[in-house]
């Protein structure tokens, strides 16, 4: 099966700045890959899918980028509401396998 | 809209069986394949298992291959994750999840623990 390492496992940065999260597949996956934000207590929400592609409603701050099997998901300017776990998790083939998660909070 | 609504969690010995179930409505439930996901407590999300929409072929991940069975109903928009032989590492919130990855129900918390 195809494994999902996603880095930092967390990160703190302060109000304004620009944040990186990587994501890797031990094998290519083409573009299927989508980012999800997950609040405490709350479902995960999608942000982005196609590895690029900014679901409807969210804030443009968010981006995506990468195929094959190096992805990023850049916040462009970090906002106290954006505190929260961010995955990774490839839709290829099954298994689905998500990224073990990225740990964002505010300095 | 889109709605899914788990149930059926609970307390359960190791060793124990749970049937977890997920009411589907809001969309063509027919057409599409449903996922299950889980998470334990203060940790990542983990993908558990697929069904295909006409529920012909299943796929599950490594730890519950042969231990847990996902069926669906379509003629009733239900979907049915059977678990048997559970250990303590099942526990955790078990999520409804489709079509695709938008979707996810609330979730329903499997304890196993003695």
């Amino acid at each position: 099966d195809i494994q999902m390492t996603q880095s930092p496992s967390s990160l703190s940065a302060s109000v304004g700045d620009r944040v990186t999260i990587t994501c890797r597949a031990s094998q290519a996956i083409s573009n299927y890959l989508v980012w999800y934000q997950q609040k405490p207590g709350k479902v995960p929400k999608v942000l982005i899918d196609a590895a690029s592609s900014l679901q409807s409603g969210v804030p443009p701050r968010f981006s995506g980028s990468g195929s094959g099997t190096d992805f990023t998901l850049t916040i462009s300017s970090l906002q106290p509401e954006d505190v929260a776990i961010y995955y990774c998790q490839k839709y290829d083939t099954p298994p689905w396998t998500f990224g073990q998660g990225t740990k964002v909070e505010i300095k | 809209e889109v709605k899914l609504v788990e149930s059926g969690g609970g307390l359960v010995q190791p060793g124990g069986s749970l049937t977890l179930s997920c009411s589907a409505s809001g969309f063509p439930f027919t057409t599409y394949a449903m996922h299950w996901v889980r998470q334990a407590p203060g940790k990542g999300l983990e993908y558990v298992c697929v069904i295909s929409s006409n529920g012909a072929t299943t796929n599950y991940i490594d730890s519950v291959n042969g231990r847990f069975t996902f069926s669906r109903e379509n003629s009733k928009n239900t979907l049915t994750l059977h678990m048997t032989r559970l250990r303590p590492e099942d526990t955790g919130v078990y999520f409804c999840v489709g079509p695709w990855y938008t979707n996810w129900g609330q979730g329903t918390l499997v304890t196993v623990s003695s």
